[in-house]
């Protein structure tokens, strides 16, 4: 069964670093989306991506975060210089199409501790 | 995306039908209801959605109040690998916006 699959699954950098996380969609999913979820607190929405552009984002996703899908299969986040309470498990997810009855597809996650 | 309301916890046991309730008395004509879960150490995972009618598929079942003011996850058997967060999720968009769900816990 196809999956979305996130790199790497731990990730632990120095306050004010940059980090990549990726994540590779299933293979005919055109919709990407990042959500993060800090421990003990609920899964928050970031941002959408849809034709190499930005659907919507949060008001999460401020100036120190970016999007990319660089290739045909990897989308990344960009988190430019790394806050403490960045530290939070960063999902990201696929789907077929776009709409409010569509199945979103979630990966595993990456946990990022930010030191 | 419209509020929902979920009660924070529900105790189940093993092999015993299990109803989650939600709330959500602001829901316009066009959300869809969807019910996500995510298990211990795991992303979110979909369990079912729908708009008016009752819906089943080999997860779970959604019963709908004819008003759409409220909603039923429905799991006929629950095994110990159901013991999750469930959210159910009104959705007018393609991004979703999760609440704090409610933590079903299985007893053997």
């Amino acid at each position: 069964e196809p999956e979305v699959t996130q790199t790497p699954s731990h990730q632990v950098t120095q306050m004010g670093q940059e980090v990549i996380l990726r994540c590779v969609p299933i293979s005919n999913h055109l919709y990407f989306y990042w959500y993060r979820q800090i421990l003990g607190q609920k899964v928050e929405f970031l941002v959408s991506f849809y034709n190499n552009e930005i659907s919507e984002k949060s008001e999460i996703f401020d100036d120190q975060f970016s999007v990319e899908r660089p290739d045909g299969s990897n989308f990344t986040l960009k988190i430019r210089s790394t806050k403490l309470e960045d530290s939070a498990m960063y999902f990201c997810a696929s789907s077929e199409a776009w709409g409010r009855y569509n199945e979103q597809f979630f990966g595993p996650g990456t946990r990022l501790t930010v030191l | 995306d419209a509020k929902t309301t979920q009660p924070n916890s529900m105790e189940s046991n093993e092999e015993e039908p299990v109803h989650l309730p939600c709330n959500h008395s602001t829901i316009s004509g066009t959300d869809y209801i969807h019910w996500y879960r995510q298990l211990p150490s795991q992303g979110p995972e979909y369990v079912i959605h729908g708009l008016t009618s009752n819906v089943n598929n080999r997860m779970a079942s959604l019963a709908i109040a004819e008003d759409r003011k409220s909603s039923t996850l429905i799991l006929h058997r629950a095994t110990l690998r159901d013991a999750a967060v469930y959210y159910c999720i009104l959705r007018d968009a393609g991004d979703m916006r999760f609440g704090a769900g409610t933590r079903l816990t299985v007893k053997p």
